[in-house]
């Protein structure tokens, strides 16, 4: 079973306003990972968030985790249509990271 | 650097066939999985690999066998394709120091009919 869930499954904006994409999870984890997948291609790593810390930033993307919640939130600000794109949230149990479990993911459009 | 390569890009089985999906990496990763994608879903772990010679089963491991005899390779081996098994399947290395953030191959479109 899949341990995050995503919120909204899909997103449609306008070029420059903000997307917020949400990320809930079942069980205790080391980090979470956003990942964005651009249609046929594999899936490029975002951004991590480690369980001690509440809130990261890179370039246009801030992340926050709450962990008494069990949730994370991406926002991809001033947004471009070249962000068009699905975007997973994946949790790992240990700090390698190497065993994610991703959320079903959001697809997110850009409109020019 | 190639990153993570995978081949074929595109593959048709009929049931019963079996075949070996190719996953290859050259960052010196100790670490490698195999996902598959279906429709309207996130990926789910098949296998992974902490090194040469060590395997495990992740969340869907039936039908699918694995093995690591060197750094580079990660093959993922369907014995008997049912249609069941039609996905995306996607390998990923990552270090086991610095970021833990995996890197993807651009994955394998496989159809079982």
């Amino acid at each position: 079973s899949q341990q995050g869930e995503e919120d909204p499954q899909a997103l449609s904006i306008q070029e420059g306003e903000n997307a917020t994409m949400n990320c809930s999870y079942k069980t205790s984890i080391n980090n979470l990972q956003w990942y964005r997948q651009n249609s046929g291609r594999g899936l490029v790593h975002l951004i991590l968030i480690r369980s001690n810390e509440r809130e990261k930033h890179s370039g246009r993307l801030r992340v926050t985790l709450d962990t008494s919640k069990k949730s994370s939130s991406l926002l991809i600000t001033a947004s471009r249509a070249a962000d068009t794109a699905s975007y997973f949230c994946a949790t790992a149990a240990t700090q390698y990271g190497n065993k994610l479990v991703f959320g079903a993911g959001t697809i997110l459009r850009v409109k020019s | 650097n190639a990153g993570v390569t995978q081949t074929p890009k595109f593959q048709v089985l009929k049931t019963g066939q079996s075949m070996t999906l190719q996953c290859a990496q050259d960052m010196n990763h100790e670490y490698m999985s195999w996902y598959r994608q279906d429709p309207g879903m996130g990926l789910r772990l098949i296998h992974y690999s902490v090194g040469a010679g060590i395997t495990d089963q992740g969340e869907v491991p039936n039908g699918y066998n694995v093995s690591r005899s060197t750094t580079e390779d990660f093959p993922l081996r369907l014995l008997s394709a049912a249609p069941s098994q039609t996905s995306v399947y996607f390998c990923a290395s990552s270090s086991r120091t610095g970021t833990y953030e995996q890197y993807f191959g651009p994955g394998t479109r496989l159809t079982v009919t």
